[in-house]
């Protein structure tokens, strides 16, 4: 039980189609994130809510469009993958997005196979 | 700007032989330090962190890591690697946000 929970933890979706993943932290955080990780390269962070608005925005392709209702659930809407973008998604929640003594908590992921 | 290098890309030890997992940051300032384990298909587990005062600090799992302010080095150590701790290992920064090292993967040898 990591605090942060995702759902689903395996998706295969087709190009066309659209789907959604889902992030829920009971963890009483202010913060929350989405990172991707790739077969071979770094964590890439994609998006940070604050509070539940959007304090950054890493030049993630528009196909890819984040929502946060409120401070403990975030989505990700997927609409128009490529293959390239099967990945691990993990999703992360932190006190806050900016200050001292943060820490970032982890979900347990979701896997992502666009075929 | 920050950075974080893991100098190791993968590294095998046998059971129950000591580990040290390297990790070199710029920044700066003194920046919050951490480690995190991910095994294979899950999400990232912190195993400690480094926010001020004593240099060594102790996480879970037997897992500890000393902040060397002079080598810009925060490296985690294991006195005895169980196989379970086969998993990739992940350096973490946090100047102005968190940035995270490449990971090591670690292999134990029965």
């Amino acid at each position: 039980e990591t605090g942060v929970t995702q759902t689903p933890r395996h998706l295969v979706m087709g190009m066309t189609n659209k789907k959604s993943l889902k992030c829920e932290q009971h963890l009483g955080h202010n913060a929350m994130y989405w990172y991707k990780q790739s077969a071979k390269k770094p964590l890439e962070l994609m998006f940070v809510y604050s509070l539940e608005e959007r304090v950054e925005n890493n030049s993630v392709p528009s196909r890819f469009s984040p929502e946060c209702p409120n401070s403990s659930h975030l989505f990700l809407h997927l609409h128009t993958l490529q293959p390239e973008d099967s990945a691990l998604y993990l999703c992360a929640s932190s006190q806050g997005a900016r200050g001292a003594g943060n820490t970032i908590y982890f979900g347990e992921g979701s896997w992502l196979t666009v075929v | 700007a920050q950075s974080v290098t893991q100098p190791d890309i993968h590294i095998t030890v046998s059971e129950g032989a000591s580990l040290e997992l390297r990790c070199n940051y710029s920044y700066g300032a003194t920046p919050y330090l951490f480690w995190y384990v991910q095994s294979p298909g899950q999400g990232l587990q912190l195993l400690l962190k480094y926010f001020s005062g004593d240099t060594l600090v102790q996480g879970i799992k037997g897992f500890e890591a000393e902040f060397k302010r002079s080598q810009s080095s925060f490296n985690l150590r294991k006195p005895s690697v169980h196989w379970s701790d086969a998993a990739e290992y992940f350096c973490a920064v946090y100047g102005q946000n968190f940035v995270f090292g490449p990971g090591t993967r670690l292999s134990v040898l029965p």
